[in-house]
């Protein structure tokens, strides 16, 4: 089973408030990975957990929190949602060594909308 | 830093006619990979080609990769209604991070 599930589906927010979207996978991989998608435009890395290590990209650092309480489990935290928030956030996980270390294994995504 | 800041082509064809898609990165990569992404799903991964191989052929796709101008392409073949999909190239760092690149809306009308 190759299914990484995201909740919720769909996610309405108030500006100012947080938001914390959840992520799980049972394929025992050790990288999980959030992507921010905004329509017409290309995935972007928000952060990633390299099992119990968070690496977050330079320009979204202050923006973003994420918690990995066990391996097939991570989320993504936003403290205080504003309206540039409002995209399609994207967990993927993948497993580093092995045939198929590259891939990556993406979640059906839970789009985000700050009202 | 990333470039998916890039807004999507569109490309819109007829069912049974071929079509290539371009990509350019700019990081250096030893590993591109063509993601599809269907309405409604999360990407998933088409085809993935190394820095020593100049194409890789699975199915109807064709990769092409070009290290010396850090582009890619992928072809289809013989394209169906239900190609119908954005699609995407990555490049892997080191650390097995992916980086999208542009991405091609890509509509077979039937």
């Amino acid at each position: 089973d190759t299914t990484v599930k995201q909740n919720p589906r769909y996610k309405l927010a108030r500006v100012g408030k947080p938001v914390n979207l959840i992520c799980s996978q049972t394929m025992n991989h050790d990288t999980m990975y959030w992507y921010q998608k905004k329509p017409n435009q290309a995935p972007k890395l928000l952060l990633f957990y390299y099992d119990k290590i968070l690496n977050r990209e330079a320009d979204t650092f202050e923006k973003f929190q994420s918690s990995r309480p066990n391996n097939s489990f991570c989320s993504l935290y936003i403290g205080s949602a504003g309206l540039e928030y409002s995209a399609m956030y994207l967990c993927a996980s993948s497993r580093t060594g092995g045939v198929f270390a590259e891939t990556l294994y993406f979640g059906s995504g839970t789009r985000l909308t700050v009202l | 830093s990333q470039w998916g800041e890039e807004n999507l082509q569109a490309l819109s064809i007829q069912e049974g006619e071929d079509v290539t898609m371009n990509c350019s990165y700019k990081t250096y990569t030893t590993v591109v990979q063509w993601y599809r992404q269907k309405s409604g799903k999360g990407p998933a991964q088409l085809i993935l080609i190394r820095s020593n191989e100049r194409e890789k052929r699975s199915g109807r796709l064709r990769a092409t990769l070009d290290t010396s101008s850090q582009s890619s392409s992928l072809s289809i073949t013989g394209t169906l209604a239900t190609d119908t999909a954005v699609y995407f190239c990555a490049s892997m760092s080191n650390y097995n991070v992916l980086y999208f690149g542009s991405g091609t809306k890509l509509t077979v009308e039937p």
